[in-house]
């Protein structure tokens, strides 16, 4: 059963800081590596997604950076906001299988004032 | 609007009673999952659907049912609720095209307690 493991589990950030999450996967098939944003009371969005053959995305003040020998990839918010209180999901696509993706167990960040 | 509804947004139940939360996507989408949510366990698939009669096992399918009659409607039944199902359901769907697949669109969530 491939595994997907996030750190850190909860995360304070002043407002104006940088937020850092990392997640690192196992074996994968060769698909997008997404990362999903929640609110509380809703379902997980889409928010961000890289390719494996790239070593970084950028939209606006969210980045996802990826280290294929390492099997590792990131996500940093820039210049963080109150409003990026979230918690966040990393996933990562299944080898062999056709059931799509498996999410890390979650962050879940606050940005302070 | 294209989206994924759930129902019901909410459910107490007792033990052994059983239960059906609904899903429904209008977006014509093949693929369908459910996952429950547990603090500190993330996102768990339960069971997927590649398309109308095709589903398949996720990672904890133990105590769950599903079926895929039709395409836009993917019920997740509990023939006999115990307390460790009490959890935060959510269905997703999302379509097969290539370079795409990723993208997985989640309904609001069904809060279920099994007392």
């Amino acid at each position: 059963q491939q595994q997907v493991k996030q750190s850190p589990q909860s995360l304070i950030v002043q407002k104006g800081g940088i937020s850092i999450i990392n997640c690192a996967y196992e074996n994968t098939a060769f698909d997008y590596f997404p990362w999903y944003q929640q609110f509380p009371g809703k379902g997980p969005a889409l928010l961000i997604a890289i390719r494996p053959d790239v070593s970084e995305k950028k939209e606006g003040r969210f980045t996802i950076s990826f280290n294929k020998s390492a099997k590792q990839f990131s996500l940093h918010i820039m210049d963080s906001q109150p409003g990026d209180s979230a918690t966040y999901f990393c996933a990562a696509p299944r080898a062999g299988t056709a059931s799509k993706l498996t999410f890390g167990t979650g962050t879940r960040l606050q940005v302070t004032l | 609007e294209a989206q994924v509804t759930q129902n019901p947004r909410y459910l107490i139940t007792v033990t052994g009673k059983k239960l059906t939360v609904t899903c429904s996507q209008n977006m014509n989408h093949e693929y369908m999952s459910w996952y429950r949510q547990d603090p500190g366990l993330g996102l768990r698939q339960i069971y997927y659907s590649m398309n109308v009669e095709v589903t398949d096992k996720g990672d904890v399918p133990e105590g769950y049912k599903v079926s895929r009659k039709e395409k836009r409607n993917f019920p997740l039944i509990l023939e006999s609720p115990s307390p460790n199902q009490t959890s935060l359901y959510f269905c997703a769907s999302s379509t097969r095209a290539s370079g795409s697949s990723y993208e997985q669109y989640f309904g609001p969530g069904t809060r279920l307690t099994v007392t």
